[in-house]
């Protein structure tokens, strides 16, 4: 059983274009998490959502908007794309009063901006 | 502010030979820590994790990790490495957040 998805898995696009990453868990997790992973291998966080309220914006540029519809999905909507956009974008997951916080992460989605 | 160092950037070794990647985090208060891995083209996995109790922990794969609260690290272990552990490696830590703090990774390459 898959427990956090995303799609795409690739995503090739031109700059200027809008785009959309989706991602679903079914952990019936709290929150959800969406990491920038560079050309480095550098993992950063972006955006937290609990229970569909943003709780963590990590200094991303407003083209970036992340959407819960509800507290399963958080998809990232990308305006005006960039060369500097092209990463993997990782989605993840976790439960809200765990004495870790220990984190799920999907397989991650390839973005290349031409 | 959080942060996490990953002092070895690309490890070589050849099977069978042993592991240690260091790990060192910067915060004042109690921490959870946590080692990932990323095998190629893959997304990320749990190793292990530590948030309190016994400060050797130890994961899957036959990795295990000491928290030593004086140094501020978390280093990886495993005493003999296999072609299948190439991947890259990732020390997390979180000051009982949600926030996750990642270090820049360890690639390590493990040759037959």
């Amino acid at each position: 059983d898959t427990a956090v998805s995303q799609t795409p898995k690739y995503l090739v696009t031109q700059m200027g274009n809008d785009k959309s990453i989706k991602c679903e868990q079914n952990l019936g997790h709290d929150t959800m998490y969406w990491y920038k992973q560079d050309s480095k291998k550098f993992l950063k966080i972006m955006f937290s959502y609990n229970n569909k309220e943003l709780i963590i914006n990590e200094t991303v540029p407003n083209r970036f908007s992340p959407k819960s519809p509800d507290k399963a999905h958080l998809n990232l909507h990308i305006n005006s794309l960039e060369l500097g956009d092209s990463a993997v974008y990782f989605c993840a997951s976790s439960r809200q009063g765990t004495l870790d916080y220990e984190q799920y992460f999907g397989p991650g989605t390839r973005l290349t901006v031409t | 502010a959080q942060s996490v160092s990953q002092h070895n950037h690309h490890v070589i070794l050849s099977e069978a030979a042993s592991l240690e990647l260091g790990c060192n985090y910067s915060y004042g208060g109690t921490v959870n820590l946590f080692w990932y891995v990323q095998y190629p083209g893959q997304h990320l996995q749990l190793l292990l994790k530590y948030f309190s109790g016994d400060p050797l922990v130890k994961g899957i794969k036959g990795f295990e990790a000491e928290f030593i609260k004086s140094k501020f690290s978390f280093n990886l272990r495993k005493p003999s490495v296999q072609w299948s552990d190439t991947a890259e490696y990732f020390c997390a830590v979180n000051a009982h957040t949600d926030k996750l703090i990642f270090g820049t990774g360890t690639r390590l390459q493990v040759f037959p």
